[in-house]
């Protein structure tokens, strides 16, 4: 694709409900990463993907934080038990090996 | 700790005057530094990248300096523009430490007045 593609731009969950976030990367691209961006803040990391393989999950912060790629391509972030505190934008990239990575518009989800 | 910190949160700046926006860094191991500029309700968007081997990388109106020593980098904006209003971030990376993942600073607010 011409970018790299997440859905939906906007989520509303009550707490306690499960979400999960859809990433389309550009095709080819090896890396793919998810980020979490507070309001005022810079992104966070999640997770980092090589292929279908996770190779970093270091960034997820609670185990109710579940990524996977299975397929080495479109990439699921899922969200358990939502909580007020996940309320963020949800900021999917992609790259090519270790070049520069392209971000996509994010999701914006917020926990009421 | 925050391992990548912008220390000026707005900047204004006139049009056609130089925008020169900083940032330092703590990590040693860092070797992969980037810009991305984001406007409002858009992710980020990959502006300029140097490596640790370079001291300065320029493209077009954007040039980044590294200064390995200080752990300091700078993105000079020449030419000012008023589409450049935005907020920028750097980050950094450890590649050679295969960690791949981008650790960013808090951002800092360019405003470029007509």
């Amino acid at each position: 694709g011409a970018g790299v593609s997440q859905s939906p731009r906007y989520k509303v969950a009550k707490r306690g409900q499960d979400v999960a976030l859809r990433c389309d990367p550009i095709s080819g691209h090896v890396s793919l990463f998810w980020y979490q961006q507070a309001l005022g803040q810079g992104p966070e990391f999640l997770t980092y993907f090589q292929n279908e393989a996770q190779l970093d999950k270091s960034g997820l912060p609670s185990d109710r934080f579940f990524a996977e790629r299975p397929e080495g391509s479109v990439s699921t972030l899922k969200i358990q038990r939502t909580q007020q505190e996940d309320s963020a934008v949800y900021l999917c990239a992609s790259s090519f090996m270790n070049t520069e990575a392209f971000f996509g518009q994010g999701t914006r989800l917020t926990v009421v | 700790d925050q391992q990548v910190k912008q220390n000026s949160p707005s900047l204004s700046v006139q049009e056609g005057r130089i925008s020169i926006l900083n940032c330092d860094y703590t990590n040693s191991m860092f070797d992969y530094f980037l810009w991305y500029k984001k406007y409002p309700a858009e992710g980020p968007t990959f502006l300029i990248s140097i490596s640790s081997i370079k001291d300065k990388n320029e493209d077009g109106r954007f040039t980044v300096f590294l200064n390995k020593s200080a752990k300091h980098l700078s993105l000079h904006i020449v030419p000012s523009q008023p589409g450049d209003s935005a907020v920028y971030f750097c980050a950094a990376s450890a590649l050679g430490s295969g960690t791949y993942k981008y650790i960013f600073g808090t951002g800092t607010r360019l405003k470029v007045l007509a």
